[in-house]
């Protein structure tokens, strides 16, 4: 089956802009986790959706935002944008959370100029 | 907030069996102890997981003292398609429902041919 879909996989944005990304977790899956990488951070936990609702939430600012749809599908939304905010944003999705095994796709590159 | 720790680089030749550490406090009764493997420019992928003593699959062993305060990933016979950054993944109840995921800053690991 196919794996998690993440779009797009490149972006470039200026600082004040405000961005949207979107994952397309595996058939069937309902828990849909966003992670933010940088070299400095490592790998940083964003939030979970389950089932249309946000279950958990990272140590970020308001200025990250997310939803899930009905079909699994899910976005997330910086506004604002900070130089600081230059990344590889991670989707994964899970069966039911991200406790269990998680499927992550392969990313989406955010520059802030 | 569970902190763990991972030594940050590794260098092992091929064929020889290979083991990473990761220290966590505060695990919760729960929780399961994750690793990941992560290639450039790839979402990280999923090892293996436990919640005590030895768990073994095709590819990995991970042991987990009874204490739970830390894991030991094992690799056999390492090739040097091993080389990879390699991440524990452990849960934090923060308290009050709320639920954080901690990676560790992972564990780069060379193997020298």
């Amino acid at each position: 089956k196919a794996g998690v879909t993440q779009t797009p996989r490149y972006l470039i944005k200026t600082r004040g802009q405000q961005v949207t990304l979107s994952c397309s977790p595996i058939s069937g899956h309902r828990s849909v986790s966003w992670y933010q990488q940088t070299p400095g951070q490592g790998l940083q936990f964003l939030f979970e959706y389950f089932s249309e609702t946000q279950r958990n939430k990272g140590n970020f600012p308001g200025r990250f935002s997310g939803r899930q749809f009905s079909n699994s599908r899910s976005e997330m939304n910086v506004s604002t944008l900070e130089l600081g905010d230059s990344a590889l944003y991670l989707c994964a999705s899970s069966l039911y959370d991200r406790t269990g095994e998680q499927y992550f796709g392969p990313g989406t590159r955010l520059t802030v100029t | 907030l569970a902190k763990t720790t991972q030594p940050i680089s590794m260098d092992s030749y091929e064929g020889q069996e290979v083991n990473i550490t990761c220290s966590h406090n505060n695990i919760a009764t729960n929780d399961y102890i994750t690793w990941y493997q992560q290639f450039p420019s790839q979402g990280p992928r999923f090892i293996i997981q436990g919640y005590k003593t030895k768990v073994t699959n095709e590819v990995a062993s991970l042991f987990i003292p009874a204490d739970r305060k830390s894991s030991t990933l094992s690799l056999p016979r390492v090739s040097l398609s091993d080389t990879a950054v390699y991440y524990c993944l452990v849960g934090d109840n923060v308290g009050a429902g709320s639920y954080q995921l901690t990676f560790g800053k992972g564990t780069k690991l060379s193997v020298i041919p």
